[in-house]
C-alpha cells in the first residue's frame, strides 16, 4: 500500500531552527509537497519538489532524496505565527496526491 | 471573491437531513477535488474532476453524491449520513491533474460538518 510517515507533534523555540521530517512509500513518484495548515483554515501550498536536493524560499527549505524515499522540511528563524500543521503530500503514478497525517508544530516563546 | 471559497463554513444535520455543500473556484482552474478531513488523519481524496468530467470516485459511499455543472463550480450533496460522517470537508482546485507547480492544489476554507 501507498504511505507517508511524519511525527506527530514538534515543540521549537521561537527565534530556533526545525526540521520535520517525510517518508514515503508510494506507487509511482511524481514530486513532494509541502502545505501549511493552521488551526480551522485551509491548508495552504508551501514549497514542491520533484529532483533530489533542497529548494530555499526564504525561511522555509524543502529537501527531498528519491532514492531514500525521504524529505524534510526546514524552518528558519521561527516566529511564533508558524504554529501550524505541516502535511507532506507525494503525487502518485496516477497524479493522485498520497497525503500524511501532519505534523502539528508548537512554538514557544 | 477571490481564491477557493466553500459555503456553507459550519453545518449540523441530522442522520436524515439533505443538504449540499458549495465550492468555487475564481483561478480559472481545470480540475476540482473534494477531500475529507478527520482529526490526526491523513486527507482523504474522495472525489476528483478534470474539465468536468468525474476522473476519481475514491470508494466513497453513495450518501455523498458529486456535482460538478462546470468548471468553476462543485457541488457535493449529502444524504442520511452517519455520525461519523462529521469531519472537515475541504474543497480544492489546480490548473491541471498533472505534475509540477500546475498540479499545486489550493483549498477553500472548509466546511465543518457535524452528523448528530
Amino acid at each position: 500500500g501507498q504511505n507517508i510517515d511524519q511525527p506527530t507533534e514538534m515543540t521549537a523555540t521561537e527565534g530556533a531552527i526545525v526540521q520535520i521530517n517525510c517518508t514515503y512509500q508510494t506507487s509511482g513518484f511524481n514530486g513532494l509537497f509541502w502545505y501549511q495548515q493552521h488551526a480551522g483554515e485551509a491548508p495552504t501550498f508551501l514549497s514542491y519538489n520533484v529532483l533530489d536536493g533542497l529548494e530555499e524560499k526564504g525561511r522555509f527549505s524543502s529537501f527531498l532524496s528519491r532514492s531514500k524515499g525521504y524529505s524534510y522540511l526546514l524552518l528558519k528563524e521561527l516566529q511564533m505565527k508558524d504554529s501550524a500543521s505541516y502535511l507532506c503530500a507525494v503525487m502518485d503514478s496516477n497524479y493522485q496526491l498520497i497525503w500524511g497525517a501532519g505534523t502539528k508544530l508548537i512554538i514557544k516563546p | 471573491e477571490t481564491g477557493v471559497t466553500q459555503t456553507p463554513r459550519h453545518l449540523v444535520m441530522g442522520m436524515t437531513n439533505k443538504k449540499s455543500l458549495k465550492c468555487e473556484q475564481h483561478l480559472g482552474h481545470n480540475a476540482m477535488y473534494w477531500y475529507k478531513q478527520s482529526a490526526k488523519k491523513p486527507l482523504e481524496l474522495m472525489f476528483v474532476y478534470n474539465f468536468k468530467e468525474q476522473t476519481e470516485n475514491n470508494s466513497v459511499p453513495s450518501r455523498f453524491s458529486p456535482e460538478c455543472p462546470n468548471s468553476s463550480h462543485l457541488f457535493l450533496h449529502l444524504h442520511t449520513l452517519q455520525p461519523e460522517d462529521s469531519a472537515l470537508y475541504l474543497c480544492a482546485s489546480s490548473q491541471d491533474r498533472g505534475s509540477g507547480v500546475g498540479g499545486e492544489q489550493f483549498f477553500g476554507p472548509g466546511t465543518r460538518l457535524t452528523v448528530l
